[in-house]
């Protein structure tokens, strides 16, 4: 079993740009997609990115998703941070059917 | 419009069986690619996957959970059932179910989610 990791907490301006990362622990991050979801306090989560980089319709284009398999790590960014955009964010992926959360970063926006 | 409903009991005793139910509509279990899955999160812990099911009947399970789990589909009911056994407390904690795509490995739609709390 691999696991994915994500920082505790991170906080940054509004207006600011934030980048929040998943490394994953085995398994080549390229190999397997990578998936984001926001929840707000008191509410389900929701995706903002699939498929690496996708967007869901209805989620502005200031959230993006990447990969980086020199670090073997997937990068969420979020570019002209509104206070609303202040939620928990979890990666996930997976490795044959085995499916994977990460432990969360709580994103403030002061 | 894909909604997901979480049905149960709110409370179950230790060494209980937990059962909860998902009632869902806008999407259907004859659409090949199609799962349904259950995910769960301690108050004030990250979410944790738990089981899914799709729509050729193959079933997964997390590791750690599938000697406790069972889960099941309705078809024409468009529900899934899971099943927990041996509840503890350390399974409280609020439960939803997610609808998922086999084909890029993601839960595209969740429920609201439902708070089980395990107590003697």
């Amino acid at each position: 079993n691999f696991m994915l990791t994500q920082p505790h907490s991170v906080s940054e301006s509004p207006g600011k740009t934030v980048t929040i990362s998943c490394t994953r622990s085995s398994g080549s991050i390229g190999s397997y997609f990578v998936h984001w979801y926001q929840q707000r306090p008191g509410s389900g989560p929701t995706t903002v990115i699939h498929g690496n980089n996708q967007r869901p319709s209805g989620v502005p284009d200031r959230f993006s998703g990447s990969i980086d398999s020199s670090s073997n790590s997937a990068s969420l960014t979020i570019s002209g941070l509104r206070t609303e955009d202040e939620a928990d964010y979890y990666c996930q992926s997976y490795e044959l059917n085995n499916q994977v959360f990460g432990g969360g970063t709580k994103l403030t926006v002061l | 419009q894909i909604t997901l409903k979480e049905s149960g009991p709110t409370l179950v005793r230790p060494t209980q069986t937990l059962t909860l139910t998902c009632t869902f509509s806008g999407f259907s279990f004859t659409t090949s690619g199609v799962g349904v899955g259950w995910v769960r999160q301690p108050p004030g812990k990250a979410l944790e996957w738990i089981a899914l099911i799709y729509w050729n009947d193959d079933k997964r399970y997390s590791p750690s959970l599938e000697s406790r789990l069972t889960i099941t589909k309705d078809t024409s009911k468009n529900q899934v059932v899971l099943t927990m056994t041996n509840m503890d407390p350390v399974d409280k904690g609020t439960y939803y179910c997610a609808r998922f795509s086999s084909w890029t490995n993601f839960f595209d739609y969740w429920g609201q989610g439902t708070l089980v709390t395990v107590s003697s």
